[in-house]
């Protein structure tokens, strides 16, 4: 499979609980994003890497969440003191960047999160 | 963040086209229209996009109005594998984070 990877795909977890997500994006790709949809909703943007450089933060991406991408290759989202509010499914893209050139991002399945 | 406006459902027979508008008053020169659609449990999937002129690809068609205020995304011939919300996102060039807005969920009937 060469699509994007998101492990797990599912995750509990108790309230005050660190967790964190991992993605494998499509490999010859050097763009990569977070995004977080909630029930209903459209997905929203979190943060977006450039190979291993993280260009842009959302506010959306309080203090308790921080991701990385070592290497410029797959990247990790923890959060930390989890919240229920922070209940979503986290979803991770990548893209490969030409210049400005506008192209396809390619989507993972995403990792659904409950805090109970 | 540019805005779309999309209504928020639509329903369309089996093997009928189904077009898609979107309202982009806003937009600037350097936006692009991209459409991505959304199956339920799944990320979202790249569907088309443009500029300037209508595109079209083996998925579907991209109508841009001529002054870029509004597009359409055509659906030659809906099929139940269709059935997704359908997002119209502006990402501007060289730019590279694009804000979904809630999108047009589709039911296609048989």
């Amino acid at each position: 499979d060469t699509g994007v990877s998101q492990d797990p795909r599912h995750k509990i977890t108790k309230r005050g609980q660190n967790v964190t997500f991992r993605c494998d994006p499509i490999s010859e790709h050097n763009r990569l994003y977070w995004y977080r949809q909630t029930l209903g909703q459209g997905p929203e943007f979190l943060t977006y890497f450039q190979n291993e450089a993280q260009l842009e933060k959302s506010r959306l991406l309080s203090d308790r969440f921080s991701a990385e991408r070592p290497k410029g290759s797959f990247s990790t989202l923890e959060i930390q003191r989890t919240e229920q509010g922070d209940s979503a499914m986290y979803l991770c893209a990548s893209s490969q960047g030409r210049g400005g050139v506008n192209t396809e991002a390619f989507f993972g399945q995403g990792t659904r999160l409950t805090v109970v | 963040d540019a805005k779309t406006t999309q209504p928020n459902s639509m329903e369309s027979n089996e093997e009928e086209p189904v077009h898609l508008p979107c309202n982009h008053s806003t937009i600037s020169g350097t936006d692009y229209i991209h459409w991505y659609r959304q199956l339920p449990s799944q990320g979202p999937e790249y569907v088309i996009h443009g500029l300037t002129s209508n595109v079209n690809n083996r998925m579907a068609s991209l109508a841009i109005a001529e002054d870029r205020k509004s597009s359409t995304l055509i659906l030659h011939r809906a099929t139940l594998r269709d059935a997704a919300v359908y997002y119209c996102i502006l990402r501007v060039y060289n730019f590279n984070k694009f804000y979904f807005g809630s999108g047009t969920k589709l039911n296609v009937k048989p």
